[in-house]
């Protein structure tokens, strides 16, 4: 069972380049979150899924575009990046509304744009 | 809207010395309550919540009381080991807004031997 994988681990981009970092989970959570942790701060919420063909706007979704087109993927896609977008990105996911269920998140991508 | 504070980090405590990170909030109504940890290289990971006033969440020898009166949620442990090295993150579950859990800006514990 290996929950919540994310790719990249990490990488490097050139401002204005475009790439997708992908995320799945194998639990079967209708629910899918993506978040960024800027240094010495908490996660903010990006967008989030209730399921597939199913999303929705979190805090700073700017920049940012997803897609849900099954249960076990949900990849965030960077379409002209820019030096604010460097963080360190996670994927979630849970059973039900995170709050009520537990979240499980994934190992992270760290992203540097350059 | 609703927030989380935590206390400011860097902690460094030696093994077997007792642990507490400060956590305060603003909320409307009574969230959950949640502490998150990070092991380093890893992702977050739940460590424990309280549903309501006067709930204590515990796990992993880690206890957090859910306080209304004073609106905090403050981690203890009694005794750490250097496994407990990692960030700690306060969060609540707002009743309102476009996000399920509003985090604070984590706490970073060194524990050495």
């Amino acid at each position: 069972n290996a929950g919540v994988t994310q790719t990249p681990k990490f990488r490097i981009l050139k401002i204005g380049q475009s790439m997708t970092l992908q995320c799945t989970q194998d639990m079967n959570h209708n629910y899918m979150y993506w978040y960024r942790q800027d240094p010495g701060m908490g996660l903010k919420l990006i967008y989030y899924s209730v399921g597939a063909g199913i999303t929705d706007k979190g805090e700073v979704p700017n920049g940012y575009n997803v897609s849900r087109s099954t249960t076990e993927d949900f990849p965030l896609r960077l379409e002209l990046a820019a030096p604010s977008q460097t963080s360190v990105y996670f994927c979630a996911s849970s059973p039900g509304l995170a709050g009520v269920e537990t979240q499980y998140f994934g190992p992270g991508t760290r992203l540097l744009v350059l | 809207g609703d927030s989380v504070t935590q206390m400011e980090g860097p902690v460094t405590l030696s093994e077997e010395a007792f642990l507490t990170i400060n956590c305060t909030y603003t909320a409307t109504g009574y969230p959950s309550l949640f502490w998150y940890v990070q092991y380093p290289g890893e992702g977050l990971q739940l460590l424990l919540k309280a549903t309501k006033a006067d709930d204590k969440g515990s796990n992993k020898g880690f206890e957090a009381t859910y306080r209304k009166e004073t609106t905090s949620f403050h981690l203890e442990k009694g005794s750490v080991q250097v496994s407990d090295s990692a960030v700690y993150f306060c969060a609540l579950n707002p009743l309102t807004g476009n996000t399920p859990l509003v985090f604070g800006k984590g706490t970073r514990l060194s524990v050495i031997a």
